[in-house]
């Protein structure tokens, strides 16, 4: 089976600073995908990373980094200098490659206030 | 390109009434999933489709049904709704599985009373 964990309900960072938001997953799935996605106040879903588990590096997506440790299975998004903007909720996501269904496996959020 | 759309984006429904959520998108994608968001439980798979005519369960779908009679359209119902299905619907496609990430409607805020 699988899961993933993101153990902060809520966050506050100081506008300008970097955050990092926690993930952890379990999965038996010798292949997989890691996504992040953003859910700011109006509701809609906006992808932001992705990190193949064979990915030899970490991903970027400008402001957006993926600290992706897989011994420790950990996925944690890290984003630099923050802006009033980023304030939403955020959401980790798994998918097992091995299957060719598609299906993403979503965490609880973390929801993310930035302090102007 | 419009990307997905969902109709409608709100509704109210007493227990035991019927009714169907409409998902179209105009990305030419072969996978589209229905998910449900719940607070604190992030989101969980309904039922998906990996191509046209194709339907499967999901993590959740007692309650429901889905049909994907065109490769655009996805289609969830609710044969006899209840409170527990009180819930914020949403609805996404990939163009395939793998690395793709999947896209997203607004989503469909539904009250059971």
């Amino acid at each position: 089976a699988q899961k993933i964990t993101q153990t902060q309900p809520g966050m506050f960072v100081q506008e300008k600073e970097a955050v990092t938001l926690d993930c952890t997953y379990d999965t038996s799935d010798p292949s997989y995908g890691l996504f992040w996605y953003k859910q700011p106040s109006s509701g809609e879903m906006i992808f932001l990373i992705y990190q193949g588990s064979y990915d030899q590096q970490n991903a970027t997506e400008g402001r957006y980094s993926l600290n992706f440790q897989k011994a420790r299975k950990s996925a944690n998004l890290v984003i630099s200098a923050s802006q009033l903007g980023d304030s939403a909720m955020y959401f980790c996501a798994m998918r097992g490659l091995s299957s060719n269904t598609g299906k993403l496996i979503f965490g609880q959020g973390t929801t993310l206030q930035v302090k102007p | 390109n419009a990307g997905v759309t969902q109709t409608p984006k709100f509704r109210v429904l007493k227990t035991g009434q019927s009714m169907t959520l409409l998902c179209a998108q105009d990305m030419n994608h072969e996978y589209m999933y229905w998910y449900r968001q719940d607070p604190g439980m992030g989101l969980r798979l309904i039922h998906y489709s990996v191509g046209e005519g194709t339907t499967a369960k999901g993590e959740v779908p007692d309650g429901y049904n889905v049909s994907r009679l065109k490769k655009q359209n996805f289609l969830l119902g609710l044969e006899s709704a209840a409170p527990s299905q009180t819930s914020v619907y949403f609805c996404a496609s990939s163009y395939q599985a793998g690395t793709y990430e999947q896209y997203f409607g607004p989503g469909t805020r539904l009250t059971v009373t």
